[in-house]
């Protein structure tokens, strides 16, 4: 079974600009939530969807949205990119939810310069 | 909101000693905590999960242990190898699908 996969893995871009992620989950999973990784802050939860609907989210500003499609890919947009949102931002899918087993993908690492 | 304090932030161990990472939780409402591993330039792994109706859970060299009354729980790894050595993350929530709080992460090194 393929895992969770995320594209792109590497990112770089200016101050301002927006930015836009993508999960694949594993087959068959229909949670799909999203978690910022940095040194200072460590792991974050962004938000978590489930059958195209958000069920939960954290406490990041509206800057920060996600949305999931019938297929249960799911995307993550950054707008108006400050310098502080450079980070590892991991995706991770689910059968059934958060308090299940999380089956995290390599993540991708956003650079605002 | 909850809050998950890990410690040591760094250990080293020579290989075949025991592991011993502990966590602290503050909200007495939280009921699911899971350990995930995280290797370098992937994501987290779960490696044992455990639920507040059990007191510990053990797979093969891995084990967790959850006191309730004093919020806290460990994980323990014996005989430890070099394969072992990886960042380790604890994590609580409340179930029902609240989200995860993590702990800040112990880097594990295993000496040969």
């Amino acid at each position: 079974k393929a895992g969770v996969t995320q594209t792109p893995r590497y990112l770089i871009k200016t101050r301002g600009q927006q930015v836009t992620l993508s999960c694949s989950p594993i087959s068959g999973h229909r949670s799909v939530s999203w978690y910022q990784q940095t040194p200072g802050q460590g792991l974050q939860f962004l938000f978590e969807y489930f059958s195209e609907t958000q069920r939960n989210k954290g406490n990041f500003p509206g800057r920060f949205s996600g949305r999931q499609f019938s297929n249960s890919r799911s995307e993550m947009n950054v707008s108006t990119l400050e310098l502080g949102d450079s980070a590892l931002y991991l995706c991770a899918s689910s059968l059934r939810g958060l308090d299940y087993e999380q089956y995290f993908g390599p993540g991708t690492r956003l650079t605002v310069t | 909101g909850e809050n998950v304090e890990q410690h040591p932030s760094t250990l080293s161990v020579q290989e075949g000693d025991s592991a011993v990472i502990k966590c602290t939780y503050s909200d007495s409402a939280s009921n699911y905590f899971p350990w995930y591993k995280q290797e370098l330039g992937k994501g987290p792994q779960l490696i044992i999960d455990i639920r507040s109706n059990v007191g510990e859970k053990k797979d093969q060299r891995i084990a967790v242990t959850l006191n309730k009354t004093a919020k806290h729980f460990s994980l323990h790894i014996t005989e430890t190898q070099p394969e072992d050595s990886a960042v380790y993350f604890c994590a609580a929530s409340k179930g029902g699908n609240e989200k995860l709080t993590f702990g800040t992460g112990t880097r594990l090194t295993i000496i040969p």
